[in-house]
């Protein structure tokens, strides 16, 4: 599969506990972006990152949520002392660039993670 | 209303039948790109149309695109049970981060066999 990857697919954690969420972006591709759904919400953008830089973590809590996209391997979506309000779908794309102008290039998504806090 | 939204919220064809789609949105944008996401799973991209396009074609999809009214509108022709999906229209901001895709709460497409 060439696609994205998100592990896992569901997720529970219990409320203090802490979420680790793990994205390897399609082949070819070095730009990684995570976004959060709420039930019967549309997708709200959380943070942009490239290999081993932060570019934009505007829609991220700036208490308990933390992303990283290391050298090697995964990107990872990281949630310390969980709440109820968590729980929510949390997807991660790629692109091979991000948007620039008339050559931009659509990110493709993966199938997510479900996240359930008890 | 928020940017990238959509109407109807719902909405229930016959197999067969045309679905259309609209999307609103606020600011001046680069493109608008059209998603699919089947129920539990992620988004897939259907189509992406540029700021400078009036309509695109791809298989059963047609997309117009009207930046003086700030809308876009998705056809399915010819629906069929598999196009059974929400369907979520997204822009980026040509005046701020155009990577930064906003969503619309998408509508919901039954196709009735």
């Amino acid at each position: 599969n060439a696609g994205v990857m998100q592990n896992p697919r569901h997720l529970v954690r219990r409320r203090g506990q802490e979420a680790r969420l793990r994205c390897s972006p399609m082949k070819g591709h070095s730009h990684v972006y995570w976004y959060r759904q709420l039930p019967e919400e549309g997708l709200k953008f959380m943070v942009y990152l490239q290999k081993e830089n932060i570019i934009d973590e505007s829609g991220m809590p700036k208490e308990r949520f933390s992303a990283e996209f290391p050298k090697e391997g995964p990107s990872i979506l990281r949630i310390q002392q969980v709440v109820r309000g968590d729980s929510a779908a949390y997807f991660c794309a790629s692109s091979p660039v991000p948007g620039q102008g008339f050559s931009n290039q659509p990110q493709h998504f993966g199938d997510g993670t479900r996240l359930s806090i008890l | 209303s928020q940017q990238g939204e959509e109407d109807p919220q719902a909405l229930s064809i016959q197999e067969g039948e045309n679905a259309t789609m609209n999307c609103s949105y606020k600011t001046s944008i680069n493109n608008l790109q059209w998603y699919r996401q089947n129920s539990g799973r992620g988004l897939v991209h259907l189509i992406l149309i540029r700021s400078n396009e009036r309509e695109k074609h791809s298989g059963r999809l047609r997309v117009t695109l009207d930046t003086s009214k700030k809308s876009s509108s998705l056809l399915i022709t010819a629906s069929r049970a598999a196009d059974t999906a929400s369907y979520f229209c997204a822009t980026d901001n040509s005046g701020g981060s155009n990577y930064k895709l906003t969503f619309g709460k998408g509508t919901l497409l039954t196709v009735n066999p």
